[in-house]
């Protein structure tokens, strides 16, 4: 079946010790999302690509960052994890992102839940 | 101001009764889009349902059903026949069809459901 599948479930790192989750599809989407969300809050956009494209919210802290090696893999990069950055990281995948396209779901994968020592 | 409201943060059911989550929304775009996602405990979003804006039925999908009155700016999800693998945070989410930001899902506060059996 094609998915979009996150490595690993669960990640346990310590204070200002760099961490890279990692996400992958089969769908051959063009767009790729990484999500931050924590204990029953929604889902917070942190960035996106739109194939190579890359492109940052506004208020997603520089401690985020993210690669995109090609299609099929997205990496989403914590250089220094704080305490506030334990929380769970979706990733998502659409077809496309004009505004032709608003009828595509984003497909999740199951998440990283992240927690810091 | 908000753009999705879901103003349940709980909601009960009885196993095998309908429930209905509310959703209402805000926008000045004429195109847009509605989605419902389930996420249960374990993390994973699902999609479960779709309504375009222009769309003159209420959208189905085997036991979900979405009430979409366009004039009231609502769309509410109705889950019938409840079973106990309901049970789980359900998010309202809206795309919107301006260029600049139709990329971006704007999702609501999510509601919690639980099903008794």
């Amino acid at each position: 079946d094609a998915m979009v599948i996150q490595n690993p479930r669960y990640q346990v790192t310590q204070f200002g010790k760099p961490v890279t989750l990692s996400c992958s599809q089969t769908l051959n989407h063009n767009v790729m999302y990484w999500y931050q969300q924590k204990s029953s809050q929604a889902p917070k956009l942190l960035f996106h690509y739109y194939d190579k494209d890359f492109n940052n919210e506004a208020d997603t802290p520089d401690n985020f960052q993210s690669r995109r090696p090609n299609t099929s893999f997205c990496f989403l990069d914590i250089r220094s994890p704080g305490l506030g950055d334990a929380a769970m990281y979706l990733c998502a995948t659409s077809r496309d992102k004009s505004a032709g396209a608003i009828n595509q779901p984003q497909h999740f994968g199951d998440g990283t839940r992240l927690s810091i020592l | 101001a908000q753009k999705i409201t879901q103003t349940q943060p709980g909601m009960f059911v009885q196993e095998k009764e309908a429930v209905t989550l509310d959703c209402t929304y805000d926008t000045s775009d004429p195109s847009y889009g509605l989605f419902w996602y389930k996420q249960p405990s374990s993390g994973e979003m699902i999609f479960l349902i779709y309504q375009g804006s222009y769309d003159q039925q209420n959208a189905t999908e085997g036991r979900y059903s979405l009430n979409f009155q366009k004039a009231r700016k609502s769309a509410n999800l109705v889950i019938s026949a409840s079973q106990l693998g309901d049970s789980a945070m359900y998010f309202c989410a809206m795309r919107e069809g301006e260029e600049d930001s139709s990329y971006k899902l704007i999702f609501g506060s999510g509601t919690r459901l639980l099903v008794r059996p």
